[in-house]
């Protein structure tokens, strides 16, 4: 069965680095999104993107934030200069494209960031 | 209360028994979603019911809807130690321009053997 991967499974960096987390969609779906969760929160919505561009982003999706599909199997997201509250897990989904009443979003199995 | 916000918090039953979650929400919706979580690891999508369906099942899984209350339930009947995990209800709402989750607090469940 297709599903999302994640790369890596586990990231730590140093404040004030940049970091790339990475994710593969499944192959059919044309809408990719971030999530995250600081632990014991809830999930949180970060960016959606569809057709190579941002098609809605969230307040936490600040300057320091970017995203991009390099090629036609990569989904990225950019930290620029990572902070502390940044630690959290961060989670790709992919979605076909269809009706908004029964599109299912897929998720990945997470990268967990640790920022020290 | 939150939009997405599930009860109870924590549930604590015995195998074969069943265990039943509620979700509440606040917007208009297109779609309630639910999904499990294991702890630490990754959400793994359990069911979708749409905005104009009542009931829906799959497997051990029963899904409500009522959109007058803004409520769904989750009943996992027959519950296996397997079962253990979080779940979380995330929710489409109308008022946005693509799709977006919000998600609840979830109800971490425990299914002793």
């Amino acid at each position: 069965e297709p599903e999302v991967t994640q790369t890596p499974s586990h990231q730590v960096t140093q404040m004030g680095q940049e970091v790339i987390l990475r994710c593969v969609p499944i192959s059919n779906h044309l809408y990719f999104y971030w999530y995250r969760q600081i632990l014991g929160q809830k999930v949180e919505f970060l960016v959606s993107f569809y057709n190579n561009e941002i098609s809605e982003k969230s307040e936490i999706f600040d300057d320091q934030f970017s995203v991009e599909r390099p090629d036609g199997s990569n989904f990225t997201l950019k930290i620029r200069s990572t902070k502390l509250e940044d630690s959290a897990m961060y989670f790709c989904a992919s979605s076909e494209i269809g009706s908004r009443s029964t599109d299912t979003q897929y998720f990945g199995p997470g990268t967990r960031l640790t920022v020290l | 209360s939150q939009q997405g916000e599930e009860d109870p918090q924590a549930l604590s039953i015995q195998e074969g028994e069943n265990a039943t979650m509620n979700c509440s929400y606040k917007t208009s919706i297109n779609n309630l979603q639910w999904y499990r979580q294991n702890s630490g690891r990754g959400l793994v999508h359990l069911i979708l019911i749409r905005s104009n369906e009542r009931e829906k099942h799959s497997g051990r899984l029963r899904v409500t809807l009522d959109t007058s209350k803004k409520s769904s339930s989750l009943l996992i009947t027959a519950s296996r130690a397997a079962d253990t995990a979080s779940y979380f209800c995330a929710t489409d709402a109308k008022n946005t321009g693509f799709q977006k989750l919000v998600f609840g607090t979830g109800t971490r469940l425990l299914v002793s053997p």
